[in-house]
């Protein structure tokens, strides 16, 4: 079956501070990873999106890495920001069905 | 903004209403997905989409009908729903297909409240 499992799965860091979101997944055959942002209430907009052969992708102050042999993802967030404060999903792609995982909720303090 | 938009943001319906969600793309996405998303939970798959042709159904109760009148729009019609459908519903889009750069476009949804 697959699944998507993020970790930890709420976290709180104050403002300035970096943190890292973790995915593992056992989603088979593996055509992509998507990190995405949701705000509350609203939809999720994309951060990331990686294949097979990329280990990484950045975007602004979000990087996304990508071990396909140990099918592991992080997402790292530089230089946090209250407007970080969002839930951030994990979705991943094989033969055209993506599996969301659960998502972990982040709340920058002041 | 977002380059999916969903129409209305808020939606307060009883039990006998009938109501419509819509949404509208002009990205040229050929692949458009309604999600049902309850808090603190990920969204879940409805119905999805390719070609304007429906070909997912993931099992959703008929009071949930899905249109997809040309390939730029997409709607759910509602009738005779519950308070346990009370949800964000999200639409989204995307190219069709395998491609390992598709990811889906998400619009900022629809807050329905069934009451």
């Amino acid at each position: 079956k697959n699944q998507v499992e993020q970790s930890p799965q709420s976290l709180i860091i104050l403002e300035g501070k970096n943190c890292t979101l973790q995915c593992n997944y056992t989603v088979s055959p593996f055509s992509n990873l998507r990190w995405y942002k949701q705000d509350t209430g609203r939809g999720p907009v994309s951060l990331t999106i990686m294949t097979f052969s990329e280990n990484t992708k950045s975007n602004g102050r979000y990087t996304a890495t990508l071990d396909a042999d140990t099918k592991q993802s992080s997402l790292h967030i530089t230089a946090s920001q209250l407007s970080d404060s969002a839930s951030y999903i994990c979705v991943v792609s094989a033969s055209g069905k993506s599996t969301f995982g659960d998502g972990t909720t982040l709340t920058v303090k002041p | 903004d977002t380059e999916v938009t969903q129409t209305p943001k808020h939606l307060v319906m009883g039990m006998t209403n009938k109501k419509s969600l819509k949404c509208e793309q002009h990205m040229g996405h050929r692949a458009m997905y309604w999600y049902k998303q309850k808090a603190k939970k990920p969204p879940e798959l409805m119905f999805v989409y390719s070609y304007e042709k429906l070909s997912i159904n993931e099992s959703v109760p008929s009071r949930f009908s899905p249109e997809c009148p040309n390939s730029s729009l997409l709607n759910l019609h509602l009738h005779a729903l519950q308070p346990e459908d009370s949800a964000l519903y999200l639409c989204a889009s995307s190219q069709p297909g395998k491609t390992g750069k598709s990811g889906y476009t998400f619009g900022s949804g629809t807050r329905l409240t069934v009451v």
